[in-house]
């Protein structure tokens, strides 16, 4: 069974500057999907970026983007020029190559973002 | 496309009765998927739907839970005799079906068993 581990339950980045999510995960298999996920308080959860695992180049988004370590199983989240809007619990989630497969999501991290 | 809607959004209940929830995916999405959420926690999966056929479930899906999609549109999550720990935020996500198969979330269902 694959797992996915967010060692930063909670961080804080002031407003214009640059913060960076760590996650990793455990997986045998070879093909996959990562997520990262951004849940505001008492909101919806919505999709911030997709990255395929075959994939070298590592996806971006405006201002979110990933390094993603095949090797390592890492996939961190960088997010550049904090607005308070980022504020929120980030989700780091694998999936499995191929459609109707779940998503196992880490634990979150929570982003306080200062003015 | 106006989005995953789930109703109730809150539920609070006393233990031992029965609950249900509703989520209505994104109109052309055939897959739909169930997930819960604690207080602190990530989401996590409890079973998926193809169409009306029920494919999968997690173990987490004892069996005083049941679920249902019997058109491949909506899709009903019951839980029987709730206990206190079945408190949780009850997620449904939806998805279309092609190679990325991009999950979208509902905004949830929050139950809190008294």
């Amino acid at each position: 069974a694959q797992t996915v581990t967010q060692s930063q339950p909670e961080m804080s980045v002031q407003e214009a500057e640059t913060v960076t999510l760590s996650c990793t995960y455990d997986t045998s298999e070879s093909d996959y999907y990562l997520f990262w996920y951004k849940q505001p308080p008492s909101r919806q959860m919505i999709l911030v970026i997709r990255q395929e695992a075959y994939k070298q180049q590592n996806a971006t988004e405006n201002r979110f983007s990933v390094n993603f370590q095949k090797a390592a199983k890492s996939f961190s989240l960088k997010i550049s020029d904090s607005q308070l809007g980022d504020a929120a619990m980030y989700f780091c989630a694998y999936r499995s190559w191929g459609a109707g497969n779940m998503l196992t999501f880490g634990g979150g991290t929570r982003l306080m973002v200062k003015p | 496309d106006t989005g995953v809607s789930q109703d109730p959004r809150h539920k609070i209940t006393k233990r031992g009765q029965n609950v249900t929830f509703r989520c209505d995916p994104i109109s052309e999405h055939n897959r739909l998927y169930w997930y819960r959420q604690t207080l602190g926690q990530g989401p996590e999966f409890l079973t998926y739907f193809q169409n009306e056929a029920q494919l999968e479930k997690s173990r987490l899906l004892s069996d005083r839970f049941s679920a249902e999609r019997p058109k491949g549109s909506f899709s009903t999550l019951e839980i029987q005799r709730t206990e206190q720990g079945d408190s949780a935020m009850y997620l449904c996500a939806s998805s279309f079906g092609d190679r990325r198969d991009t999950q979208y979330f509902g905004p949830g269902t929050r139950l809190t068993v008294l």
